[in-house]
């Protein structure tokens, strides 16, 4: 079964300066799609950023990029320019090609600092 | 676009009783739509998938009897709590996705369930 980890329960940052997240996961397909989501006080999951396995180029989203490492199972997220905004839960999730549901990480809660 | 509502967005109920959930996709067609419950400061656990027409899938340890979904249109899916007890509550969160929109999932804003 494929699992994904998040091993930074908590982090911080301090306002306009630059995050990243950790997240790996294991499978052994080739086909998959990866996720962040961020989950602020509202408790609205909102997707931040997607990646597909195959597209070698990591994926960006104006201040949020990843580092889509396939080889070592890595996909982690960079904030940059955090904003007071981005403070918020982010859950790193797994997607197969062949199913349709999601394997979320344990989360990480982003704290910035102003 | 890709906007995903519940209703109601908080319940309170009396142990016993049952409590109804919608969710809906307002400006797409959902052919899937998931159930999710989430715990406080945890992630989020899938309860069930549902495809437009189909019975639902429930997950390993979902007690299909006591947790009804409906997804009779491509825009709404119903979550049933039946005779709820306090263990019953949470926060639930639906979310929707089709092949349009490349099998992303969007969430709806969540409902909190509380029994008494």
């Amino acid at each position: 079964a494929q699992t994904v980890t998040q091993s930074q329960p908590e982090m911080s940052v301090q306002e306009a300066e630059t995050v990243t997240l950790s997240c790996t996961y294991d499978t052994s397909e080739s086909d998959y799609y990866l996720f962040w989501y961020k989950q602020p006080p509202s408790r609205q999951m909102i997707l931040v950023i997607r990646q597909e396995a195959y597209k070698q180029q990591n994926a960006t989203e104006n201040r949020f990029s990843v580092n889509f490492q396939k080889a070592a199972k890595s996909f982690s997220l960079k904030i940059s320019d955090s904003q007071l905004g981005d403070a918020a839960m982010y859950f790193c999730a797994y997607r197969s090609a062949r199913a349709q549901k999601l394997v979320f990480g344990q989360g990480t809660r982003l704290t910035i600092n102003p | 676009g890709a906007v995903v509502s519940q209703h109601p967005s908080w319940v309170i109920c009396k142990s016993g009783t049952s409590v109804k959930i919608e969710c809906r996709s307002l400006d797409f067609q959902a052919t899937t739509m998931f159930w999710y419950r989430q715990f406080p400061k945890q992630s989020l656990m899938l309860m069930a998938t549902s495809n437009e027409g189909s019975k639902a899938t429930y997950e390993q340890g979902v007690e299909k009897d006591k947790f009804l979904i409906n997804h009779a249109s491509l825009t709404l899916s119903t979550l049933t709590v039946t005779s709820a007890h306090p263990e019953d509550s949470s926060f639930y969160i639906c979310s929707a996705s089709n092949r349009g929109l490349r099998d992303t999932q969007y969430f709806g804003p969540g409902t909190r369930l509380t029994v008494l």
